[in-house]
């Protein structure tokens, strides 16, 4: 079956530091992968996504690049802010399957 | 608004009682779906809604769970004789389309989220 591992959290940063926030998946057939983030208060908001190998999802400064020979599509951003501070959440679709599988979600907390 | 709207926020419940939160979808979306995020745990599947039917019901963790879609809008889900297992946000998510990977879509926007505590 499918399954996304997420890096556990929570994850503290100061602001402007560099963030990783690694993923892999185990997947039937070749998956469309998805970082999704649930700032506070809010509902999950698609952040980026990749739809094949080495593709780079970009959006709000955030980068993933789909690796199918490491099954990984790990978030990075080069220098976080306060407003980062939010659960991130990372997912895939496979095949002719009408849902997606999420992982447990990490929590990124940014200070000043 | 024009947000997905799920209520209530937060609610709590007696073991044993039953509970019915419901979802209101964007206007228009045809596709609908309820997943569950508990403490530690991912989101969890539970149905998925085409219109007002239901083609994958897979994640409905048992018979006490049900769940109901009219009008090709609304849904509501019910637990019956609630567990304190059953404790979890529960999250409504639309789309304008079933997702599928050959349309390489994926974005399903999604409502707040009912809190539920079973005691």
């Amino acid at each position: 079956g499918n399954s996304v591992t997420q890096m556990e959290g929570p994850v503290t940063l100061s602001e402007e530091a560099f963030l990783t926030i690694n993923c892999t998946y185990t997947a039937t057939g070749y998956p469309s992968l998805f970082w999704y983030v649930q700032y506070p208060g809010e509902g999950l908001q698609l952040l980026l996504k990749a739809t094949k190998a080495d593709d780079k999802g970009s959006n709000k400064g955030f980068e993933a690049t789909y690796r199918k020979e490491t099954t990984s599509f790990h978030l990075e951003k080069g220098s976080v802010q306060v407003s980062d501070s939010a659960v991130y959440f990372c997912a895939l679709i496979t095949g002719t399957a009408s849902k997606l599988t999420f992982g447990t979600g990490t929590r990124l907390q940014v200070t000043l | 608004g024009a947000g997905v709207s799920q209520s209530p926020s937060n609610k709590v419940t007696e073991k044993g009682k039953d509970v019915e939160l419901r979802c209101d979808p964007i206007s228009g979306h045809t596709a609908l779906y309820w997943y569950r995020q508990s403490l530690g745990q991912g989101l969890e599947f539970l149905i998925y809604f085409q219109g007002n039917s239901a083609p994958d019901k897979s994640g409905l963790p048992s018979d006490r769970f049900s769940a109901e879609r009219t009008g090709g809008s609304v849904s509501t889900l019910t637990i019956q004789r609630t567990q304190q297992e059953d404790s979890a946000v529960y999250l409504c998510a639309s789309s304008l389309a079933r997702i599928r990977l050959a349309d390489n879509t994926g974005e399903l926007f999604f409502g707040e989220g009912s809190r539920l505590t079973v005691l």
